[in-house]
């Protein structure tokens, strides 16, 4: 069965700061899809940054970026620049394409991260 | 089509009433995901659909709980004899088809959020 583990319930950050969450994952899949999105309070989940397995450069979206660790199977999120926006929940999530073994998102518990002023 | 819309938003029942939930997807994805989401917890997959068709449901949804979407657009969510263990927001998804769908992940919706007294 494909496992996600975000081990760090809750982070905090100084505004202007840089702040890494962890992710790591379990498959034995070759081929997979790793998602970070963020769910601000009472709002809706929104994708942050997204990584195809099969390529091996990291994924960078303007303030956000990862470090894919295939091998290791390991998948962090880099948040440089924090600003309060940025206070939310961060869930990591792992799928395989259609046909692979799982056909629907499976999410990590979760990373609460606080940008303190 | 500004995005995944979820009605209602907010739902309080007594034990033991029916409650039912609506979901309209982004229009031309053609998947459509429920998930259930605890306090503090990450989303957990109930069902999806792809068109009308619901091609998967987890051990998480019990014989109370049934989901349709009839002509392959909007879904409605049913939970029949509700417990207060059915305490949670209730977020659907969708998503494009296979293939591109695969790598761009899911849009999700506000969410409903269900409280049982």
């Amino acid at each position: 069965a494909q496992t996600v583990t975000q081990s760090q319930p809750e982070m905090s950050v100084q505004e202007a700061e840089t702040v890494t969450l962890s992710c790591t994952y379990d498959t034995s899949e070759s081929n997979y899809y790793l998602f970070w999105y963020k769910q601000p309070p009472s709002r809706q989940m929104i994708l942050v940054i997204r990584q195809e397995a099969y390529k091996q450069q990291n994924a960078t979206e303007n303030r956000f970026s990862v470090n894919f660790q295939k091998a290791a199977k390991s998948f962090s999120l880099k948040i440089s620049d924090s600003q309060l926006g940025d206070t939310a929940m961060y869930f990591c999530a792992f799928k395989t394409p259609y046909g692979g073994a799982t056909n629907k998102l499976i999410f990590g518990t979760g990373t609460l991260l606080a940008v303190q002023p | 089509d500004t995005g995944v819309s979820q009605d209602p938003r907010h739902k309080i029942t007594k034990r033991g009433q029916n409650v039912t939930f609506r979901c309209d997807p982004i229009s031309e994805h053609n998947r459509l995901y429920w998930y259930r989401q605890t306090l503090g917890q990450g989303p957990e997959f109930l069902t999806y659909f792809q068109n009308e068709a619901q091609l998967e449901k987890s051990r998480l949804l019990s014989d109370r709980f049934s989901a349709e979407r009839p002509k392959g657009s909007f879904s409605t969510l049913e939970i029949q004899r509700t417990e207060q263990g059915d305490s949670a927001m209730y977020l659907c998804a969708s998503s494009l088809p296979t293939g591109t769908g695969d790598s761009y992940g899911y849009t999700f919706g506000s969410g409903t959020r269900l409280t049982v007294v």
